[in-house]
């Protein structure tokens, strides 16, 4: 089993709808998750960190975290072509250091 | 801005020869990582340094060493490059638990 699982896409959204992605990582001691957007040719920049339970929310961007499933996703209201892009999940898997493990990758399409 | 710099952004090497990457952050950071991305397979670790001189494996190591001599510099090694290792490098560096910011990435090609 991969520690960090995405859906490798592509997910297609009309502009406007809301997009919604999920991750599934398996160390149940991991504490820290990031979501990065990454444009084709690009390297990966962060868009959201999420550290406890629950939502946060940053703009048109919500993360949501539920470590008793082992579950993490990012919602992008609103969808614009511009946010079509690959998003990555990455996920702190080190005890007493950080070590960062990365799913493959959804790609977003969103047409106009 | 927090600034990762790698070496190059493109380079062509031939089979067999060694091959540096160097990477090199100005914010101070404890965590450095070199990365693999190759098409459908994401992003895979190569090693990962938490202090200096102190160096991690991640999940795909062979081939590769690195050296972290220097707080603020990480070196990725391709001791003997083979075909299989054309690919883009990324660095990345963090502060303790937070989040990771990458380079502009290199693309190797080995021929």
């Amino acid at each position: 089993q991969k520690e960090v699982e995405q859906n490798s896409g592509p997910l297609s959204v009309p502009e406007g709808a809301i997009a919604s992605l999920n991750c599934t990582y398996s160390d149940r001691v991991s504490q820290s998750f990031f979501w990065y957007r990454q444009y084709s040719g690009k390297s990966p920049e962060l868009i959201m960190s999420i550290y406890s339970n629950g939502d946060k929310e940053d703009g048109r961007f919500t993360a949501q975290l539920n470590k008793a499933s082992q579950y993490v996703s990012l919602l992008i209201r609103d969808s614009q072509p511009s946010d079509s892009a690959t998003y990555l999940c990455a996920v702190n898997v080190g005890t007493g250091f950080q070590k960062l493990v990365f799913g493959t990758g959804t790609r977003l399409l969103v047409s106009p | 801005d927090v600034k990762v710099t790698q070496s190059s952004r493109y380079l062509v090497k031939r089979t067999g020869e060694k091959v540096f990457l160097e990477c090199v952050q100005d914010m101070d950071h404890e965590n450095m990582f070199w990365y693999r991305q190759d098409p459908g397979l994401g992003l895979r670790l190569i090693y990962f340094s938490y202090d200096v001189k102190m160096k991690e494996k991640g999940d795909i190591p062979e081939g590769y060493s690195v050296s972290r001599e220097k707080k603020e510099r990480f070196s990725l090694i391709l001791e003997s490059a083979s075909t299989n290792q054309t690919s883009m490098y990324l660095c990345a560096s963090s502060s303790l638990e937070t989040e990771a910011f990458f380079g502009q990435g290199t693309r190797l090609t080995v021929v």
